[in-house]
């Protein structure tokens, strides 16, 4: 795997409480992006940064927000979780953005449950 | 609408079998096609097709894009059970990647 992790890797939260999952890469790729995955669904843009505090909306952004800080560091946040968010998570990188043709490396995933 | 879509949803076959996984779409402002593999984690990159009739080929693995009739194939030649996975096809637009819902292949001894 090219140097992304992802914490925590599974979560259980109840609906109403605030969580933030944490995107690490050691690969200082400039892109970094997250991803729901739904069964029926594939893999669906939340959102995407270009750079550090540089973020884009994706296809599926309400009720998300991110932050990037630091280059190596990409967070998601849902501010107050909902049944509907229950999923798994992917973060992933690229070193070009999107329409550069080019490939993105996923992390592990993040299995959250929202009760 | 923007869509991509992948058939068969899933597939089972025997070790030695020759599979094709298809991948239509129609999205504005196309940049390229991938494909992933995702076994029980992470998907992982298989190709990338940006222009027509080029077959893209590792191992038993090929795929060609038609961006005329705007598809895709992934063929596995000489299936194994280590090829038992999600095959994820996705188009790149100008400013974002859109996934298909992935094909399921199950390869059995």
């Amino acid at each position: 795997d090219a140097g992304i992790t992802q914490s925590p890797r599974h979560k259980v939260t109840e609906t109403g409480t605030p969580v933030t999952l944490r995107c690490h890469q050691t690969e200082n790729h400039r892109y970094m992006y997250w991803y729901r995955q739904d069964p029926g669904h594939g893999l669906r843009l939340i959102h995407y940064s270009y750079g550090v505090k540089d973020t884009d909306k994706g296809e599926v952004s309400d009720g998300y927000s991110v932050s990037r800080s630091k280059t190596e560091d990409f967070l998601l946040t849902l501010e107050s979780a909902t049944s509907s968010q229950t999923s798994v998570y992917f973060c992933a990188i690229s070193d070009q953005g999107p329409g550069q043709s080019n490939e993105q490396f996923f992390g592990p995933g993040t299995r959250l449950t929202v009760l | 609408e923007d869509k991509v879509v992948q058939s068969p949803l899933s597939l089972v076959v025997h070790e030695g079998d020759t599979v094709t996984l298809n991948c239509s779409y129609e999205v504005t402002n196309f940049r390229s096609l991938l494909w992933y593999k995702q076994e029980k984690k992470a998907p992982t990159f298989l190709f990338m097709l940006t222009s027509s009739g080029i077959e893209k080929k590792s191992g038993r693995l090929s795929s060609i894009l038609d961006k005329k009739e705007l598809f895709s194939i992934l063929n596995i030649t000489a299936t194994q059970t280590g090829d038992s996975a999600v095959y994820l096809c996705a188009v790149e637009r100008s400013n974002d990647m859109r996934f298909g819902a992935g094909t399921r292949l199950t390869v059995k001894p």
